[in-house]
């Protein structure tokens, strides 16, 4: 069964700071691993997704690497704004999925002070 | 991309009632997922929902207490039966519209998820 954590749980970082969050996963066999951001009322709205034939992929002040074979991936946040404060979850699809079942991990709850 | 509506946004409950959520889709699709998020957890998916079909449900759901319908391609409810306390969550809908079925993937699926109802069960 595929498990994902993420670290931190919470964050509290002043405007400007450059931010790491780290998602691991137990099952290396995936398709594509997402990080999502979840803003109370509004559901989820995918930032990035990486498949597994890739590294990283990059949007704007964020990019996304994938390391498949140790089971990790991390988000960085460049230049972090206030606008930024959300949850943020990392999903991974396994292979084998033709369901389209995603493994959510439990977040990282991100607060940018100004 | 897909646009998705849910209702009720929010609703607050008495034990041992039922609650219908509704999902609605702005294109037609033929996957939809119905998601749980317990306070402080990770989302969990409940089942999937085809039209035409019977839902498919994850372990530890079972179709007596989460029925689900989808009478179209546009359109799925599910309804949380005989609430207790531990039902209050966050209920998440999703859709996949491209590839889905499919026995292999691209690898750029990607689901488009409703805002969520969310439900106090006093």
């Amino acid at each position: 069964k595929q498990e994902v954590t993420q670290i931190p749980a919470a964050l509290s970082v002043p405007e400007g700071e450059n931010l790491v969050l780290n998602c691991s996963f137990t099952d290396s066999a995936i398709y594509n691993l997402q990080w999502f951001r979840q803003d109370p009322g509004k559901g989820l709205t995918s930032l990035l997704l990486i498949q597994s034939s890739q590294r990283e992929q990059t949007s704007g002040r964020l990019n996304a690497s994938l390391d498949k074979s140790s089971g990790r991936s991390t988000l960085y946040i460049a230049a972090s704004q206030p606008g930024d404060s959300a949850t943020y979850l990392c999903a991974v699809r396994n292979r084998g999925s033709t369901l389209g079942r995603l493994y959510f991990g439990r977040g990282t709850q991100l607060t940018v002070w100004p | 991309s897909a646009v998705i509506s849910q209702k009720p946004s929010r609703d607050i409950c008495q034990r041992g009632t039922s609650l219908t959520i509704q999902c609605q889709v702005d294109s037609q699709v033929t996957m939809m997922f119905w998601y749980r998020q317990q306070p402080g957890q990770s989302l969990t998916l409940i089942a999937t929902a085809n039209q035409g079909s019977e839902a498919t449900y994850e372990s530890g759901f079972v179709i007596d207490k989460f029925p689900i319908s989808r009478p179209n391609l546009t359109f799925s409810t599910l309804t949380v039966s005989n609430m207790s306390p531990e039902d209050s969550s966050i209920y998440l809908c999703s859709v996949e519209p491209a590839g889905t079925g499919r026995i292999i993937l691209s690898g750029q699926e990607t689901q488009y998820f409703g805002p969520g109802t969310r439900l106090l069960v006093l």
